[in-house]
């Protein structure tokens, strides 16, 4: 049974260019988070997916967007990318589109803008 | 989401009970005290949680204060493999202000042969 699986594993992009990342949940599971890790630091909270639909957000801007497939895999989607938006993007599957319970995580795309 | 405190980092001998405070006194009576751990270049990894009671699983005990304003979370006998990143962080079920549902920076602890 494979776990929460991420693509691709690294990427550098430019300042201003787009990027998508994407994310495919544990078997089962139907609710998708996504997450940025910055060097040295904790994640954060980026935003959920349950049911095709944005359920939930943190401040992040709007540069920022996500979608979910009716297969329950999830893209993450970063516009005008800026410097700042260099870390490690984490994707988190669990159920029932609520943020308890427990979150099983991928290993992770580390995005590089140079 | 309520806040929670950990200190930076911990040291732990091998084979010895590891205790990881954490304090969360701004927490809601409908608030959950998580713990996760990462270890290096990994995603973080679930390990316990609860609301009011202590709990335990094959990995780790929580202990909860009766007024819930802090948490312990107990590895009874950590090895080298338990050097990583724990995370405390506490979450309602849905979250208007989902910002702060964010991990904090966690205590390292590094168990030492």
């Amino acid at each position: 049974d494979a776990g929460v699986t991420q693509s691709p594993t690294h990427l550098i992009k430019t300042r201003g260019q787009q990027v998508t990342l994407r994310c495919s949940p544990k078997s089962g599971h139907d609710t998708v988070s996504w997450y940025q890790q910055a060097l040295g630091q904790g994640p954060q909270f980026i935003f959920q997916y349950y049911e095709e639909e944005e359920r939930q957000r943190g401040n992040f801007p709007d540069r920022f967007s996500g979608h979910q497939f009716p297969n329950y895999s999830s893209e993450l989607n970063v516009n005008a990318l800026l410097l700042g938006d260099s870390a490690l993007y984490l994707c988190a599957s669990s159920l029932g589109g609520t943020l308890v319970g427990e979150q099983f995580f991928g290993p992770g795309t580390r995005l590089t803008v140079l | 989401d309520a806040k929670t405190t950990q200190p930076p980092s911990m040291d732990c001998a091998e084979g010895r009970a590891a205790n990881l405070p954490c304090n969360h006194s701004t927490i809601s009576g409908n608030e959950y005290v998580y713990w996760y751990r990462q270890i290096h270049s990994q995603g973080p990894q679930y390990i316990i949680h609860g609301l009011k009671n202590n709990e335990t699983n094959e990995m780790a005990s929580l202990i909860i204060t009766e007024d819930r304003k802090s948490s312990t979370l107990i590895l009874p006998h950590a090895t080298l493999r338990d050097t990583a990143v724990y995370y405390c962080i506490v979450r309602a079920r849905h979250n208007t202000n989902a910002g702060k549902s964010t991990f904090g920076d966690g205590t390292t602890l590094t168990v030492k042969p």
